[in-house]
């Protein structure tokens, strides 16, 4: 089946730095990816939709300049947390809809990504 | 806007048991349903989905029917297995399913031999 990756799985950071987190889709064309956040014993919420060459789509509430997306080629998506803060800390997970999928609703998603930031 | 409210856990279970968990949604128009499925250290599963009032979704033993004179998309199984044990997700995508998901919180289902 298709598979989706994220790297790193896990990131210690200390506050004020940048962090990039990428999502890859390692069999198949992705023409688009989501990202989620999820904190703990929460939902999976939506942040952002990106496709291939043009700007992500943030949803409400999500500050598109401290959470730079970039969706530079058909397999690869990269989550930049700039100036991170401990209340940024949770788990990041990325999906990816492949470009010839019969069905628009298919996603496949990525193990995610811990960020804690001190 | 949308949501998705299923039952908390965690919930436990011996081998063979049946099982249900409640999932209800609030939304506008004809979303689609899913349930996901998380290994311990795996990404996301689409376990199983329907599209449309009254289509039953199957995949491994689990049911689901989506519901809409009541809102709701509960998951069953007849007989849980050891190897069920993970987080299960309810979630919806607006019609069309060309938008992200919306998601539950889901629900940590241990199975007990």
């Amino acid at each position: 089946g298709a598979v989706v990756s994220q790297h790193p799985s896990r990131v210690i950071c200390k506050s004020g730095t940048s962090v990039k987190i990428e999502c890859r889709s390692l069999d198949f064309q992705a023409t688009t990816m989501f990202w989620y956040r999820q904190f703990p014993k929460q939902s999976l919420m939506l942040m952002a939709t990106s496709n291939e060459g043009s700007k992500a789509t943030y949803e409400q509430g999500v500050e598109k300049d401290k959470f730079l997306i970039n969706h530079a080629s058909l397999t690869l998506s990269t989550l930049t947390v700039t100036s991170a803060h401990p209340e940024d800390s949770s788990f990041y997970i990325c999906s990816a809809r492949p470009r010839l999928a019969v069905n628009q609703e298919t996603q496949y998603f990525g193990p995610g990504t811990r960020l804690l930031v001190l | 806007g949308n949501s998705v409210t299923q039952m908390e856990g965690p919930v436990t279970l011996s081998e063979e048991a049946f099982l249900t968990i409640n999932c209800t949604y609030t939304a506008t128009g004809y979303p689609s349903l899913f349930w996901y499925v998380q290994y311990p250290g795996e990404g996301l599963q689409l376990l199983l989905k329907a599209t449309k009032a009254d289509d039953k979704g199957s995949n491994k033993g689990f049911e689901a029917t989506y519901r809409k004179e009541t809102t709701s998309f509960h998951l069953e199984k007849g007989s849980v297995q050891v190897s069920d044990s993970a987080v299960y997700f309810c979630a919806l995508s607006p019609g069309g399913g060309a938008d992200g998901l919306t998601f539950g919180k889901g629900t940590h289902l241990i199975i007990q031999p």
